[in-house]
């Protein structure tokens, strides 16, 4: 069974750094795009960007180009978005989804980012 | 970037009833749209892929149609748990824009 395993919930203030994780499993990891989805509170759905783990090939977004950083560990099947210093705008919920056919198929459980001082 | 535009924004269709949803690219997207749903407090889930492949698991009562600009998400008969709002994706180019959803109301 294929799974996408996301790290839990976040309360940060504004300025601070956080890495949230990814992880797939029930699937070859580094042969799969996995996006990374924001829906801010009572809104829609954002496509934010998508890394090959095989090369860590990676696009963004033109909103969120240098606001946050996607990466992956194929040695460990997990992806990663990170941001060097949030901002309150950054509270929302961040999907990953593993893309099979041009779609985004399988989808983690989402994690709560809050940003508040 | 490529404009996905949904209509209507909601809806409040009585169970039973033939809901259409309709979305339009602000260019040409070949067949590559995807239809997902998304149940409150619940991550999306893929609904139709390639512009009217139905995915594995979906009801039948689901189907998509259109290519080019004009796409068409449709429930035959709609059902009390198909409560959700429902979003197209393109993903012709990137970035892979969403619409801005549709929520239906029962």
């Amino acid at each position: 069974e294929v799974q996408l395993v996301q790290s839990g919930a976040e309360v940060k203030k504004p300025g601070e750094s956080l890495k949230i994780s990814c992880k797939g499993s029930g699937y070859s990891f580094s042969t799969y795009w996995i996006v990374w989805v924001r829906q801010m509170p009572g809104k829609g759905l954002e496509w934010m960007g998508i890394i090959y783990p095989a090369d860590s090939d990676t696009r963004y977004a033109p909103s969120f180009q240098g606001q946050v950083t996607i990466s992956a560990d194929k040695s460990i099947n997990t992806a990663y978005l990170q941001w060097s210093s949030l901002k309150a705008s950054d509270t929302a919920i961040y999907y990953c989804a593993r893309e099979v056919a041009a779609a985004a198929q399988d989808w983690g459980q989402g994690t709560l980012v809050t940003v508040s001082s | 970037d490529i404009q996905m535009t949904q209509s209507p924004s909601s809806l409040s269709p009585f169970v039973g009833d033939r809901v259409t949803i309709t979305c339009r690219a602000s260019q040409s997207i070949n067949t590559y749209l995807n239809w997902y749903q998304q149940k409150p407090g619940k991550a999306p889930q893929l609904l139709i892929y390639g512009a009217s492949s139905i995915q594995s698991g979906v009801p039948s009562r689901f189907s998509g149609s259109g290519s080019g600009t004009d796409f068409t998400l449709t429930i035959s008969s709609l059902q009390p748990e198909d409560l959700a709002t429902y979003y197209c994706q393109q993903t012709y180019s990137s970035p892979r824009t969403f619409g801005q959803g549709t929520k239906v109301e029962i």
